[in-house]
């Protein structure tokens, strides 16, 4: 079946420090791959998507690049802020599987920590 | 546009009991899912209704839960009896249309505690 890896953390940085979370796929089908965050006390926002292999998601100043011949999504961003402490999930929707968001796949979430 | 609303925000119920979560979609957002996070796992699909049929119920662990959407609009997740093992924080979602390329739109959650 279908399942996300990703690092778990908690993963600390200091501010403008570069992030880097990991995240590798395996899918049945062609998949759309997906970044969530989920920030104290909200519920799970999309962050970006991409839908097809070599797609760069970006928002917010992270970025992530659909990798198929790696099967990667690995989420980026230069520059962190305190502001972007959270969890992220890392996710994918298969194609095959149809009907929408069923069935989204979602890694077990990393918690990132922003040190002023 | 108010966003996806869950009731309640938290629950701590004993063993052996009922509980009923519900969950407000988007007004207008056909599609409506369940997921849940058990503490330290990933977050499981359960599963997804299309207006008020259930497309695919799949992700429910057991018979134990029951979930209903009369009318289309809200829905409610009922577990009947509670074991320990139900806790954890329940996430509803829904999106306007269907597509593994559709975004979702979660809710804050349900967490549940199960003593």
């Amino acid at each position: 079946g279908d399942s996300v890896t990703q690092m778990e953390g908690p993963v600390t940085l200091s501010e403008e420090a570069f992030l880097t979370i990991n995240c590798t796929y395996t899918a049945t089908g062609y998949p759309s791959l997906f970044w969530y965050v989920q920030y104290p006390g909200e519920g799970l926002q999309l962050l970006l998507k991409a839908t097809k292999a070599d797609d760069k998601g970006s928002n917010k100043g992270f970025e992530a690049t659909y990798r198929k011949e790696t099967t990667s999504f690995h989420l980026e961003k230069g520059s962190v802020q305190v502001s972007d402490s959270a969890v992220y999930f890392c996710a994918l929707s298969d194609y095959l599987s149809g009907g929408g968001a069923d069935g989204l796949t979602f890694g077990k979430g990393t918690h990132l920590i922003i040190q002023p | 546009e108010a966003g996806v609303t869950q009731f309640p925000s938290h629950s701590v119920i004993e063993k052996g009991q009922t509980v009923t979560l519900r969950c407000d979609p988007i007004s207008g957002h056909d599609n409506l899912y369940w997921y849940r996070r058990v503490m330290g796992k990933e977050i499981k699909f359960l599963l997804h209704f299309v207006k008020e049929s259930k497309q695919d119920e799949s992700g429910m662990p057991n018979n134990r839960f029951l979930a209903e959407r009369t009318g289309g609009t809200y829905s409610t997740l009922k577990v009947q009896p509670a074991e320990l093992e139900d806790s954890g924080v329940y996430f509803c979602a829904s999106s306007p249309h269907g597509g593994a390329r559709t975004e979702a739109f979660f809710g804050q959650g349900t967490r549940l505690t199960v003593v």
